[in-house]
């Protein structure tokens, strides 16, 4: 079965920080993954999104990685704000069925001041 | 501002009524799709639609209803609510079916049954 994984559930880090939140999926055969932020009791707001072909894709601070020999996908924020924290999910596209996500169930993030 | 848009935002039901969960976007996307936030689990697709007249079935499909006879609207029926269906909904479009260009979400419709 094709899964997505993200662990940790939940990180605390202080403002300022570096830090890497990781995906990771089942099948290397993946067409897309895409980075998403949720805020509480708010929809889905895309981040970045990295063709099968690409290794990584920049968007100010941050910077998603894709390893599909490794089944490894890592969001990179630099210099954490507390306007950061939110919920992160990321969703896979899988080669043949690229129109249906299958979504890791996110990564809780709160930056402290 | 251009972008998908979902109604209601809240919305209680009984268990065994029925109801719509309206999903319109104004992109003149293609693709568009319903999923559903639960605790735990992530969001999961429940049915999609690649084109006007097109439908097809996601993972948890039982229990909804799709029709697509507009490029802009998506709507979602439930046919005989169920606790079991309390969730948060969401529709999402995207330009090319996803690969390239990504999926737009709404801001979702939370929706209770007791």
């Amino acid at each position: 079965k094709q899964e997505v994984t993200q662990i940790p559930a939940a990180l605390s880090v202080p403002e300022g920080e570096n830090l890497v939140l990781n995906c990771s999926f089942t099948d290397s055969a993946i067409y897309n993954l895409q980075w998403f932020r949720q805020d509480p009791g708010k929809g889905l707001t895309s981040l970045l999104l990295i063709q099968s072909s690409q290794r990584e894709q920049t968007s100010g601070r941050l910077n998603a990685s894709l390893d599909k020999s490794s089944g490894r996908s890592t969001l990179y924020i630099a210099a954490s704000q507390p306007g950061d924290s939110a919920t992160y999910l990321c969703a896979v596209g899988w080669t043949g069925t690229a129109s249906k996500l299958t979504f890791g169930t996110g990564t809780r993030l709160q930056v402290t001041l | 501002n251009a972008g998908v848009t979902q109604t209601p935002k809240f919305q209680v039901l009984k268990t065994g009524q029925s109801m719509t969960l309206q999903c319109a976007q104004d992109m003149n996307h293609e693709y568009m799709s319903w999923y559903r936030q639960d605790p735990g689990m992530g969001l999961r697709l429940i049915h999609y639609s690649v084109g006007a007249g097109i439908t097809d079935q996601g993972e948890v499909p039982n229990g909804y209803n799709v029709s697509r006879s507009t490029t802009e609207d998506f709507p979602l029926r439930l046919l005989s609510a169920a606790p079991s269906q309390t969730s948060v909904y969401f529709c999402a479009s995207s330009q090319d079916r996803g690969p390239v260009y990504g999926y737009t979400f709404g801001s979702g419709t939370r929706l209770t049954v007791v």
